[in-house]
């Protein structure tokens, strides 16, 4: 079965930085490229960000590009998503989702989200 | 504004059929059949039910289905039952820089 944990939301003041974790079990972690995707509290979903499988390749929304840096590191079957520069509109929750082996294709595991709130 | 349309409610009976439209461009839903459906309850995460404009995933009822025609791609609920009741996201691939682009949901109402 496959799981994912997202750690690492909670409070911070404009202008800060926080950094996600998202734990993975019950697949290849290696094998499957991987996103972020936000909620904003009461609003819809917006794709974030997103990497290949070996973490070679890149992809980012308009909204996050040159703030947000994904990484992931496969020998300890966890993704990453730093978050800098954060503005009250990064105000919401995060989802870590597992892709396919081609990127970006659609996403058929959610984690249970960590809420970010950037507030002063 | 999300760059793909849909409705923002749709009702319907038990038992009753629903479709939910999904409106992009031709740099999205039009030229890739890479478009998706997530089923989303309250405080839930959503959950992957139609990938590849009509491929249902294992454990998915059959009641679900997807189809595209032009930029526009639909979900249908058939048989409607009240554990249908969530909102729901489309999603696509799209070129060039955006890479990614959801819908801006639908809240189904199960009457």
């Amino acid at each position: 079965e496959v799981q994912l944990l997202e750690s690492g939301g909670g409070l911070v003041q404009p202008g800060g930085s926080l950094r996600l974790s998202c734990a993975a079990s019950g697949f290849t972690f290696s094998n499957y490229a991987m996103s972020w995707v936000r909620q904003p509290p009461g609003k819809g979903l917006e794709w974030v960000s997103g990497i290949s499988g070996r973490g070679g390749s890149t992809y980012y929304a308009d909204s996050v590009k040159g703030r947000f840096t994904i990484s992931r590191d496969n020998s300890k079957n966890t993704l990453y998503l730093q978050m800098n520069s954060l503005r009250a509109e990064d105000t919401a929750v995060y989802y870590c989702a597992k892709d396919q082996v081609v990127a970006l294709q659609y996403f058929d595991s959610w984690g249970q989200g960590t809420l970010v709130t950037v507030s002063s | 504004q999300s760059a793909l349309t849909q409705p923002a409610s749709v009702s319907g009976s038990p038992g009753q059929s629903i479709t939910i439209s999904c409106t992009g461009t031709s740099s999205d839903v039009g030229t890739y059949n890479l478009v998706s459906w997530y089923q989303q309850h309250p405080g839930k995460a959503p959950k992957l039910m139609i990938y590849e404009v009509s491929k249902r995933p294992s454990g998915v009822s059959n009641r679900f289905s997807g189809s595209k025609s032009g930029n526009t791609a639909s979900l249908t609920i058939s048989g409607l039952l009240a554990e249908d009741e969530a909102d729901y996201y489309c999603c696509s691939y799209a070129t060039s820089s955006t890479f990614v682009v959801f819908g801006g949901g639908t809240k189904l109402t199960v009457l």
